[in-house]
């Protein structure tokens, strides 16, 4: 079956770090690929997405590009800030949308000024 | 309303109960999911409706999980006889026919004592 697997954390970072969280997963066909973020005492928000190979998601200076041949969809951020402090979810659901997300396990990222 | 609401936020019951989780979805949204977050790890699917009826229950445990969506619009997660291990954060989430992104409650929080 479906499966995602994420860099497992606690992840730690300064303030102005470069960030790279890893993700690949296995699926049948050409799946759709998120991150999703849950911040502090918050509920879990779409980050970005990709919906087929070579698609780049972007939303709030993150980036993930949808890699077919190495199974990947890797979150990298320039310079991150305390703000971003939260944790991470990689997630596929199948083509054509309306379908149950698998999610991997989070990875924990915290901010130091 | 704005979101994804579900209620309560946090229900504590004794083993061997009956607990009832409510979440409204956001109007007019067709597709709603149940997911469960035990602690350290990702939501993991439970059943997904499309309109009324369960397009797919694969993920509930055991028979003691039920689900319904009489109208189409609010969602009920029941559970038999609770056990200890039924404790975790139950999830909603919804989103239009077709749409690729899910919008999430904030949970349930369940505890079994």
């Amino acid at each position: 079956g479906d499966s995602v697997t994420q860099m497992e954390g606690p992840v730690t970072l300064s303030e102005e770090a470069f960030l790279t969280i890893n993700c690949t997963y296995t699926a049948t066909g050409y799946p759709s690929l998120f991150w999703y973020v849950q911040y502090p005492g918050e509920g879990l928000q779409l980050l970005l997405k990709a919906t087929k190979a070579d698609d780049k998601g972007s939303n709030k200076g993150f980036e993930a590009t949808y890699r077919k041949e190495t199974t990947s969809f890797h979150l990298e951020k320039g310079s991150v800030q305390v703000s971003d402090s939260a944790v991470y979810f990689c997630a596929l659901s199948p083509p054509f949308g309306n379908e149950k997300l698998t999610f991997g396990t989070g990875t924990r990222l915290t901010i130091i000024p | 309303g704005a979101g994804v609401s579900q209620t309560p936020s946090n229900k504590v019951t004794e083993k061997g109960k009956y607990v009832e989780l409510r979440c409204d979805p956001i109007s007019g949204h067709t597709a709603l999911y149940w997911y469960r977050q035990s602690l350290g790890q990702g939501p993991e699917f439970l059943i997904y409706f499309q309109g009324t009826g369960a397009a797919d229950d694969s993920g509930l445990p055991n028979d003691r999980f039920f689900a319904v969506r009489p109208e189409g619009s609010v969602s009920t997660l029941k559970i038999q006889r609770t056990e200890r291990g039924d404790s975790a954060v139950y999830l909603c989430a919804s989103s239009r026919s077709g749409a690729t992104e899910a919008f999430f409650g904030q949970g349930t929080r369940l505890t079994v004592v």
